[in-house]
């Protein structure tokens, strides 16, 4: 069956640190690979994502991450985190056919701590 | 892109009744879909709607309780009937972007039953 999975809940991290958040995937064949961000109150925002080609993509607001195959992963990496960054990140798996729903991941919640 | 506008953005509502969100998309889109987020949980697909025909329900949901309209290619709504606290929730639409590149959100509705 398909599935996303984000293993990590929550995570704290203190402004101007680094940022991992892990992402891992089931699915039958290459699939198209997201990450949104959802701030309180708000809709999902795109941050980036991945179809084919080279394997670390950048997005928005210094976001990159990296679609490790063998891994079935799609890790979100951020260099330095800024409070800004405290919001709910999902990952999403879509297929490579129109018409067809976003699988979301059940979250991470970021805490940015100063 | 695609911009979404979503009503009512909140509502509170008595058991026992029934909400309608409306969702107003700037294009024409083939398949719009609606989601439902549980308190601290992911995005849960509802059913997906294609104009001129039946929406699609995924497992757990049904028509009786989630009737969707879906008049022509910018507009569809979700109706929660007989509403029981545990309707509680953010119910979102979404619109695939062209060749299923992204998927595009609108704000959301967040809907308490008291």
């Amino acid at each position: 069956a398909q599935s996303v999975t984000q293993p990590d809940i929550h995570i704290t991290v203190s402004e101007g640190a680094s940022l991992e958040l892990r992402c891992n995937y089931s699915y039958g064949a290459t699939p198209y690979l997201f990450w949104y961000v959802q701030s309180p109150g708000q809709g999902l925002q795109l941050l980036l994502k991945y179809f084919s080609g080279d394997t670390l993509v950048q997005g928005i607001k210094g976001f990159e991450a990296e679609f490790k195959r063998s891994q079935s992963s799609f890790n979100l990496r951020k260099p330095s985190v800024h409070w800004s960054d405290a919001a709910e990140y999902f990952c999403a798996v879509g297929p490579n056919q129109a018409g067809t729903a976003l699988i979301f991941g059940k979250g991470t919640t970021l805490s940015v701590s100063s | 892109s695609a911009v979404i506008s979503q009503k009512p953005s909140r509502d509170i509502c008595q058991r026992g009744t029934s909400l309608t969100i409306q969702c107003q998309v700037d294009s024409q889109v083939t398949m719009m879909f609606w989601y439902r987020q549980q308190p601290g949980q992911s995005l849960t697909l509802i059913a997906t709607a294609n104009q001129g025909s039946e929406a699609t329900y995924e497992s757990g949901f049904v028509i009786d309780k989630f009737p969707i309209s879906r008049p022509n290619l910018t507009f569809s709504t979700l109706t929660v009937s007989n509403l029981s606290p545990e309707d509680s929730s953010i119910y979102l639409c979404s619109v695939e972007g062209q060749w299923n590149t992204e998927a595009f959100f609108g704000q959301g509705t967040r809907l308490t039953v008291v």
